[in-house]
């Protein structure tokens, strides 16, 4: 249990383009999900986290008109990046909010990532 | 001083080795904790999780949370080729709206050979 599924893995774009990726939780509902940027050989940095039906919270620092997020259901949340420079070409991966049961703790299980790369 | 620190190794070790992974974080308020599995190209893979000091077996991995000192471990038993992977703390809970939010460590590449 507890998939997490992203498509594309992987995509390559133009400059100026918009690219959108999706998050699925495949078996179970999150009314949370997160969305994290990840440059080679460095850590998860979190961008924002997306909650269902309402509007995301983003993290210092990360442009909100340029990373668009929708949670639109329980099961999807999408980041469409706008207008991509190469310098937004990273590994993107989401992570779905799974609640633990009675008196558990939520845990966040990861999707594979999506590797953006803006020529 | 970041949240939380990690060796970022790299880490190689002889297979059948026992492998130990820590990390520190500086904010009390952090309730639990967790490590991650990542295979190069992928997304992190949770292997433990724990919201308690003391330590947690599952198989050959054990998690260990020291709260007093703010010191979180991994430790692998009999370690094999697969187990080749960065492995990451992630720590969370820390209270009001940033509950859910997880703070990762920067990883530790970790080699096991055969």
């Amino acid at each position: 249990g507890a998939v997490v599924s992203q498509h594309p893995s992987w995509v390559i774009c133009k400059s100026g383009t918009s690219v959108k990726i999706e998050c699925r939780s495949l078996d179970f509902q999150a009314t949370t999900m997160f969305w994290y940027r990840q440059f080679p050989k460095q850590s998860l940095m979190l961008m924002a986290t997306s909650n269902e039906g309402s509007k995301a919270t983003y993290e210092q620092g990360v442009e909100k008109d340029k990373f668009l997020i929708n949670h639109a259901s329980l099961t999807l949340s999408t980041l469409t990046v706008t207008s991509a420079h190469p310098e937004d070409s990273s590994f993107y991966i989401c992570s779905a909010e799974a609640q633990r049961g009675r008196g558990g703790t939520d845990t966040q299980y990861f999707g594979p990532g999506t590797r953006l790369t803006v020529l | 001083q970041k949240e939380v620190e990690q060796d970022p190794g790299p880490l190689s070790v002889p297979e059948g080795a026992i492998v130990s992974l820590n990390c520190t974080y500086s904010n009390s308020a952090f309730q639990y904790f967790m490590w991650y599995r990542q295979y190069s190209r992928k997304g992190p893979e949770l292997l433990m999780y724990t919201y308690s000091s003391g330590n947690k077996e599952d198989g050959r991995f054990t998690a260990q949370v020291d709260k007093s000192s703010k010191y979180i471990s991994l430790f692998i038993r009999d370690s094999q080729p697969s187990d080749s992977a960065t492995y990451l703390c992630a720590i969370g809970g820390a209270g009001g709206t940033s509950y859910g939010k997880l703070t990762f460590g920067q990883g530790t590449i970790l080699t096991v050979h055969p």
